[in-house]
């Protein structure tokens, strides 16, 4: 398996565009998270997706972010208009759940720098 | 909402010695305890988890131990090698909830 996709693995634009992250979750995986890592506030979640469902969206900082996951193979993270300080890296992570918890395997990451 | 305490934030060990790595936890519903490792650039990746029902698992040189009474969970990386030399993170969640909460991470650095 190729593991997580993510697309671009970067991304350079100026405030005010809009920018689309795009994840592809490892064939078989049933939920699928959305985190941000920066210096300052470490690594966090978005929001997270379970059977192409929104489950948890409380981490999203506020309504320039909207994500959505049309079907079990394809994600997208948007952010419209971009901030310079949404700058970061964004990862896409997959996993399998079957009633319990399981390993979150993450994607390579889009390093995302808003000018 | 859970809240994840990781400590040192930082760690220097000697090559050879052994490192370890404490988190605190609020959350008493919490019992999926992960630890991640980070190298510079790279993604986390999950090293070792430990569920509610046990209290201690080990996998070669890395073993996690788990006191749900004190509500804290920690790392043990025996013999380090300079290939140890990450961030690691750990996180907490709960059976009902996929969420994990992460601890800030610590920058472990094996000195040769």
């Amino acid at each position: 398996d190729a593991g997580v996709i993510q697309s671009p693995r970067h991304e350079v634009t100026e405030m005010g565009q809009e920018v689309t992250l795009r994840c592809k979750p490892i064939s078989g995986h049933n939920s699928l998270f959305w985190y941000r890592q920066t210096m300052m506030r470490g690594l966090e979640l978005l929001i997270y997706f379970n059977n192409n469902v929104p489950i948890d969206d409380s981490g999203m900082p506020e309504d320039r972010f909207s994500a959505k996951m049309p079907n079990a193979s394809f994600s997208t993270l948007k952010i419209q208009p971009s901030e310079p300080r949404d700058s970061a890296v964004y990862f896409c992570a997959s996993s399998f759940r079957d009633g319990l918890a399981g390993e979150q395997y993450f994607g390579p990451g889009t390093r995302l720098t808003v000018t | 909402g859970e809240n994840v305490e990781q400590h040192p934030s930082t760690l220097s060990v000697q090559e050879g010695d052994s490192a370890v790595i404490k988190c605190t936890y609020s959350d008493s519903a919490s019992n999926y305890f992960p630890w991640y490792k980070q190298e510079l650039g790279k993604r986390p990746q999950l090293i070792i988890d430990i569920r509610s029902n046990v209290g201690e698992k080990k996998d070669q040189r890395i073993a996690v131990t788990l006191n749900k009474t004190a509500k804290h969970f920690s790392l043990h990386i025996t013999e380090t090698q300079p290939e140890d030399s990450a961030v690691y993170f750990c996180a907490a969640s709960n059976f009902g909830n996929e969420k994990l909460t992460f601890g800030t991470g610590t920058r472990l650095t094996i000195i040769p």
